[in-house]
This record gives structure tokens, C-alpha cells and sequence, in this order.
């Protein structure tokens, strides 16, 4: 079956970049779905921060969109996240989601999710 | 962006009770919306979509209905595994936005 999972540093000191990666198995990147990333604060709810499709097409949440860049890599059928400039305000636990984008009533539903990974910006 | 907006906040039931939250969207979605259930320390997991189909998989015993500004979820007999944290989300338009979240609570 088709996982997700997210990898990378849980501490990250201010003003500097977070960076994760989402490993998919069970399934190619190159498929019909879009690859997102949600995160969820402490005590908080679900915020969409961005998506990628494999040709490189993004679509990013505007009040994020100056810090955030999603990129895929194929060769290794995954996808990354880079936040720049971070404040405490981005410490979160962060996932990765698929959307399928045609061929399914599931279209642009979150239908399989990573553990998520926990991320704490602090010097 | 579309806001979402869930209420209650928090439900206190107890098993078997007959339970609905809301979820109102701040312009009309038309039925592009989901719900998921989220257990604490797991992520969400999805069980109806575009407003009322169920997803494979998941108890009949969730029903979702509603359109445009309006949606409810309904669990129609609540046991003990329901006890979780249900949210909201869009996805007519972008940027994809969710609810803040129901917590069922055991009464």
C-alpha cells in the first residue's frame, strides 16, 4: 500500500530554513496526484502550507508563499519543503499528504498522510 | 481564503449517543468538502468527501450531508473508538483550508 514519510531536522534555530523530505512507497510520484505539505501547531488545527505536482507545478498558500519553496525529485520518488526565515511561530508538526488529481472520486481529497514529523524552531 | 468554521468546538457524549457537528464555509464550496477524524499523536484519516460519500472503508455509521455554506456530520451511534478530533476541509478553491477542529469528548 501506498506510505508516506516525512524525514529531516527537529530542531531548527531562527531566522534560519526548515527542510523535510516526504519518502513515497507503494506508489510512483509521477502518477496523477498533487503532493502536499499541512501542518498543525501545538493545541492547534491544519493549516495547508503548499502542493507540487511531478511536472514542477506548485501551488503554495499566499502568506507562506514569499518563504516556501516544494520541490520533487523522481529519481528518488520524493518531495521536499523549504521554509526560510523561521520563527517560533513555524514550530509545528508537519506532514505530507496526497491528493489524487484525476481518475478517482477522491480528487484533491487528503486521502493518505504521513506520520508526520515533529519540528521545534529555537535557538 | 475560505474560512471554515466548526461547531461545537468540543462535544461531550457518551456511547451510542446520536451525534452531528457543523461546518460553515464563509462563501459556497458547492459540496467540495471533507471530513476527517484525527486520534492524538496520528494524522487525520479522511472518511467522507465531496459532503456525503463515504470513503471506502469507513463505518456507515458516519453520514455527511449539506451543501454550498452548510455541512453537518453526523455519527449515528457513537462508540468508543469515535472519541477523536474531527475536522473540516475545503477544497474548492485555494488555498485549502480546514476547520478548527471538534473534539468528541467521552461524557
Amino acid at each position: 500500500q501506498v506510505q508516506l514519510q516525512e524525514s529531516g531536522p527537529g530542531l531548527v534555530k531562527p531566522s534560519g530554513t526548515l527542510s523535510l523530505t516526504c519518502a513515497v512507497s507503494g506508489d510512483s510520484i509521477s502518477t496523477s496526484n498533487w503532493w502536499s505539505w499541512v501542518r498543525q501547531s501545538p493545541g492547534k488545527g491544519l493549516e495547508w502550507i503548499g502542493e507540487i505536482y511531478h511536472s514542477g507545478t506548485t501551488n503554495y498558500k499566499s502568506s507562506l508563499k514569499s518563504r516556501v519553496t516544494i520541490s520533487v525529485d523522481k529519481s528518488k520518488n520524493q518531495f521536499s519543503l523549504k521554509l526560510s526565515s523561521v520563527t517560533a511561530a513555524d514550530t509545528a508538526i508537519y506532514y505530507c499528504a496526497r491528493a489524487p488529481y484525476s481518475g478517482t472520486s477522491l480528487n484533491d481529497v487528503f486521502d493518505i498522510w504521513g506520520q508526520g514529523t515533529m519540528v521545534t524552531v529555537s535557538s | 481564503d475560505i474560512q471554515m468554521t466548526q461547531s461545537p468546538s468540543t462535544l461531550s457524549a457518551s456511547v451510542g449517543d446520536r451525534v452531528t457537528i457543523t461546518c460553515r464555509a464563509s462563501q459556497s464550496i458547492s459540496r467540495w468538502l471533507a471530513w476527517y477524524q484525527q486520534k492524538p499523536g496520528k494524522a487525520p484519516k479522511v472518511l467522507i468527501y465531496k459532503a456525503s460519500s463515504l470513503k471506502s472503508g469507513v463505518s456507515s455509521r458516519f453520514s455527511g450531508s449539506g451543501s454550498g455554506t452548510e455541512f453537518t456530520l453526523t455519527i449515528s451511534s457513537l462508540q468508543p473508538d469515535d472519541f477523536a478530533t474531527y475536522y473540516c476541509q475545503q477544497y474548492n478553491n485555494y488555498p485549502r483550508t480546514f476547520g478548527q477542529g471538534t473534539k468528541v469528548e467521552i461524557k
